[in-house]
């Protein structure tokens, strides 16, 4: 049973406009949610976190929320450019246990 | 500042075969985690290793066994290697005392089985 999902497998947004990436989580015990940004040959790399004493956290374009009594974080990119193309993972986890990674989506983002 | 290191970046071997890993953490980082990655998934936990020691681990085979060295560096060993360890094996360095910081990851080495 998969403990983190991320139903959208794909997703295209052209440049400019708001892209908008979900997780689902079934476990209650997850406080700390990451999102990584893979590129082709390349490792997951950091993107962006958020607490769950927090239900909103911004860094730029990038804008974390967290809805706790649905157990569904997103993540949006406004606006979105070219360079944000890539696999974009939802990892929480909780204390020092391992990260729960989704399946990814991939992100395209069209000039 | 290096970042986090893996060699080698591609492998193959056949069925049966044992392969090892090998991975340099980010410095200051004193934890590191495997994990294997097939392809169209996410990333699954292998296991985690502190103070040398192996701390927790996932749902793999005893195939998989690993060691951490005084240097914080570590290795991902696996055993009579089935075709289904085909997949990307990435490494990812932490501080155990950091509190909630993200673990940062290495790019990963690339390992076929024919």
């Amino acid at each position: 049973d998969q403990q983190v999902k991320q139903n959208s497998p794909s997703l295209s947004v052209q440049e400019g406009r708001i892209s908008i990436l979900n997780c689902d989580y079934t476990n209650s015990m997850f406080d700390y949610f990451l999102w990584y940004k893979k590129y082709p040959a390349e490792g997951p790399t950091f993107l962006i976190s958020i607490s769950s004493i927090k239900d909103k956290n911004e860094d730029g374009r990038f804008t974390v929320f967290l809805n706790k009594s649905a157990k569904h974080l997103s993540l949006h990119i406004v606006p979105s450019q070219p360079g944000d193309s890539a696999v974009y993972f939802c990892a929480p986890n909780s204390g020092n246990t391992p990260l729960v990674f989704g399946k990814g989506t991939r992100l395209s983002v069209i000039a | 500042d290096a970042g986090v290191t893996q060699s080698p970046t591609h492998l193959i071997k056949t069925r049966g075969q044992q392969v090892t890993l090998r991975c340099s953490p980010k410095s200051g980082h004193d934890t590191v985690s495997w994990y294997q990655q097939a392809l169209g998934q996410g990333p699954q936990f292998i296991f985690q290793y502190y103070e040398e020691e192996e701390r927790q681990r996932g749902n793999f085979p005893d195939r998989f066994s690993g060691h951490q060295f005084p240097n914080y560096s570590s290795e991902l060993n696996v055993n009579a290697l089935l075709l289904g360890d085909s997949a990307l094996y990435l490494c990812a360095s932490s501080l155990m005392q950091g509190g909630n910081q993200p673990q940062h990851f290495g790019d990963g080495t690339r390992l076929s089985i024919l």
